[in-house]
């Protein structure tokens, strides 16, 4: 098992679009219907943001979307804002009935 | 409103053992999978166990498999996590954490508790 691969960092300034990227394996990533985000704030726990690949949360902005390309899935959040600035996660189901999340991306806003 | 409540965390000696509760509210417990997650210090999230509506359905990460034991009491509305073996990489604070989507595990995990610290170190 290992977990998905994420840019360590991404940054942009307010109104700007980002693209965190997500990339697993044909064996997760590839082909779950099941890959979802989340966002965490400093010293609290994550919430989920996005889930079966593209639906949005309860809640959630409609600034936030998310796409899925084979192995790897993307989430975009368009005209940034300063309370946008988190860590985000990747998480997928893969075989076996197991989930992997993946290392996690720190969005800093400029 | 969903409530998750982990407690039972603290320091324990490498080889020791711990057990970790999440009692929970405002949902039907039995019908949802519930999942551990945790996080080490300044690291990223890592996926630790699933448990299925009924009890059924568990799976472990590899990093976890032969030491820990998650488990339910559904007439308690409790989850529980039994730890041994512990070592100092399992450091980390460590969430509970709610499927989305019903009584098999999906890893869509739409209610988190806050977490509760557990710190292996001699």
């Amino acid at each position: 098992q290992s977990a998905l691969t994420q840019p360590a960092s991404v940054s942009g300034s307010p109104g700007q679009s980002i693209t965190i990227s997500c990339s697993g394996t044909s064996k997760d990533v590839g082909t779950s219907e099941l890959v979802s985000w989340y966002q965490q704030f400093p010293g609290k726990a994550p919430t989920l943001i996005i889930f079966q690949g593209t639906k949005r949360a309860s809640g959630v902005s409609d600034r936030f979307s998310a796409s899925k390309s084979g192995n790897t899935a993307s989430l975009t959040i368009s005209g940034l804002r300063a309370e946008d600035e988190a860590d985000y996660y990747c998480c997928s189901f893969a075989l076996y009935k197991t989930f992997f999340f993946g290392g996690g991306t720190r969005l800093t806003v400029l | 409103e969903v409530e998750l409540l982990e407690s039972g965390g603290g320091l324990v000696q490498p080889g020791g053992s711990l057990r970790l509760s999440c009692a929970v509210s405002g949902f039907s417990f039995s019908l949802y999978a519930m999942n551990w997650v945790r996080q080490a210090p300044g690291k990223g999230l890592e996926w630790v166990a699933v448990i299925g509506g009924d009890g059924d359905r568990i799976n472990y990460a590899d990093s976890v498999e032969g030491r820990f034991s998650i488990s339910r009491d559904n007439s308690r509305n409790t989850l529980f996590l039994q730890m041994s073996s512990l070592r100092v990489e399992d450091t980390a604070i460590y969430y509970c954490a709610k499927d989305k989507w019903g009584a098999v595990g999906t890893g869509t995990l739409d209610s988190w508790g806050q977490g509760t610290p557990v710190t292996v170190s001699s």
